[in-house]
């Protein structure tokens, strides 16, 4: 089976602080996503990667970067995180480069006080 | 912009009884379309996935059906089970595969015993 761990299920972090949000698969693919999910607002993409050291912006990157040094490893960074940043992040991976599934992560719960 | 409801939001059914969830999306050019369960505080689960020059796709008591010419696509639950009751998401790819998934804001479905 397919597995993606994320390294926390639940962060409370200060406002101004820089965070980081780790997302690892296990079965080599080669695409990676960060997902946001936010009450009425649905999912939404932030960031996704096809390649080692790629990344694209997704719909909504504003105040995040990722990582991306190894193929089993993608990184979310808030670089100076916000309020408005509280939500439920979201790791999925899927391999490449034709479309198949997507495989999610359990999420982790982000509380930005 | 690319835009996918989901319809009813909200649906409570007695178990036993078999139900259709409906997706639609706004542009037909999908790559696919997957439909994903998400129990409340966790990830998402993958039920089926719909390649676009597939009609349907069946797992055990679920199968997923996609009209690409009218932008729709329903899942069909047979036997509803408390078991059932979680969120059911529709998510559609319009890349090759590497691009993120716009997602609809779900159904939230509850089976009462």
């Amino acid at each position: 089976d397919v597995k993606v761990t994320q390294s926390s299920r639940y962060l409370v972090k200060r406002t101004g602080e820089k965070v980081f949000l780790e997302c690892v698969q296990d079965m080599d693919h080669e695409n990676m996503f960060w997902y946001r999910q936010d009450p009425g607002l649905g999912l939404r993409l932030i960031y996704f990667s096809y390649d080692v050291k790629m990344k694209e912006k997704g719909d909504i990157p504003e105040g995040y970067s990722v990582s991306r040094e190894k193929k089993e490893r993608f990184s979310l960074i808030l670089e100076s995180a916000s309020t408005n940043q509280t939500s439920m992040y979201l790791c999925a991976s899927s391999p490449g480069p034709t479309g198949r599934e997507q495989y999610f992560g359990p999420g982790t719960r982000l509380t930005v006080t | 912009k690319q835009e996918v409801t989901q319809i009813p939001a909200a649906l409570s059914v007695p178990e036993g009884e078999n139900l259709v969830l409906n997706c639609s999306f706004t542009d037909s050019a999908i790559y696919n379309l997957q439909w994903f369960r998400q129990d409340p505080g966790k990830g998402l689960t993958s039920l089926l996935l719909i390649q676009s020059s597939q009609r349907e796709q069946t797992s055990g008591r679920l199968n997923a059906s996609l009209d690409k010419s009218s932008g729709r696509s329903t899942l069909y639950i047979a036997a509803s089970q408390p078991g059932d009751s979680a969120t059911y998401l529709c998510a559609v790819s319009y890349g090759g595969g590497a691009d993120g998934l716009t997602f609809g804001k779900g159904t939230h479905l509850i089976i009462q015993p």
